[in-house]
C-alpha cells in the first residue's frame, strides 16, 4: 500500500517563474492537507481539499497561490511568479481518519 | 488564538529515558498529536491523545492532562536511530472537524552513545 507520494521531492526555479507540486494521496484517502515548513518553524497549514472542492484555504496566501484536487489525477499546489521568500518544504498530507499521513515534501529552492 | 510552545532542543543519551514536554493555548481543544520528523524526511505518526491520561505503545508513551493544557512524549530505552524533531500538534474545534493540526516549532533530539 503506497503512500503519500509527492513529486518532485526538490524543485529549483528563478524569481518569476512556477512552481508546480504533487500529491497523490494514500489510496483510499479522500482528504488532503498542503503544509509549508520554513527552516527551523513547525508545519504551518496552507489548505484543505477534498476531491474537487477546496474546503479551507485560509493558510494560503491571497496572490499567487493555488491548489486544486481534481476527480481524476494528483492534487496539484501551484505558486505563481515565485520569490525567494516561498523557498521552503512543502509537505503534503491525507487522511480518512483522525491521523495525518505525510508525504516526504517537496523542497523548493528560488533562485 | 492558538499557541503550543515546546523545547528547542534536547540532547540523552542511549539506552536512557527522555520526556519531551508541550504546552498548548486553545479556544476548542479536540486532541493533540505528536509525530517524529527526521531531517529531509516525512513526520510519521506516534500518538494521539484526545483524553486525559497515559497512552503507551511500546517505547513511546504520551501523556495528557487538558486542564493544565499540557503534554509530554516519553521515550523510553533510547536508540541512535531516535535522533529525530518531535513534532507536537494541536487540533482545533474551529477548525470544523477535520485535521488542520496546529504544529509546535518542534523539539529536536540528539541521541549519543
Amino acid at each position: 500500500n503506497a503512500g503519500v507520494m509527492q513529486n518532485p521531492r526538490h524543485l529549483v526555479r528563478r524569481r518569476g517563474q512556477e512552481a508546480r507540486l504533487r500529491c497523490s494521496p494514500m489510496k483510499g484517502h479522500s482528504h488532503v492537507y498542503w503544509y509549508r515548513q520554513l527552516p527551523e518553524e513547525g508545519l504551518k497549514f496552507m489548505v484543505y481539499l477534498q476531491k474537487e472542492n477546496i474546503i479551507d484555504e485560509s493558510g494560503m496566501p491571497k496572490e499567487r497561490f493555488s491548489a486544486e484536487f481534481p476527480k481524476e489525477g494528483p492534487s496539484i499546489l501551484r505558486i505563481q511568479q515565485v520569490v525567494r521568500g516561498d523557498s521552503a518544504a512543502y509537505f503534503c498530507a491525507s487522511s480518512n481518519s483522525e491521523k495525518l499521513f505525510f508525504g516526504s515534501g517537496t523542497q523548493l529552492s528560488v533562485l | 488564538g492558538q499557541n503550543i510552545d515546546q523545547p528547542t532542543e534536547m540532547t540523552a543519551t542511549e539506552g536512557a529515558i527522555v520526556q519531551i514536554n508541550c504546552t498548548y493555548q486553545t479556544s476548542g481543544f479536540n486532541g493533540l498529536f505528536w509525530y517524529q520528523q527526521h531531517a529531509g524526511e516525512a513526520p510519521t505518526f506516534l500518538s494521539y491523545n484526545v483524553l486525559d491520561g497515559l497512552e503507551e505503545k511500546g517505547r513511546f508513551s504520551s501523556f495528557l492532562s487538558r486542564s493544565k493544557g499540557y503534554s509530554y512524549l516519553l521515550l523510553k530505552e533510547l536508540q541512535m536511530k531516535d535522533s529525530a524533531s518531535y513534532l507536537c500538534a494541536v487540533r482545533d474545534r474551529s477548525s470544523g472537524g477535520y485535521n488542520k493540526l496546529i504544529f509546535g516549532a518542534g523539539t529536536r533530539l540528539a541521541v549519543h552513545p
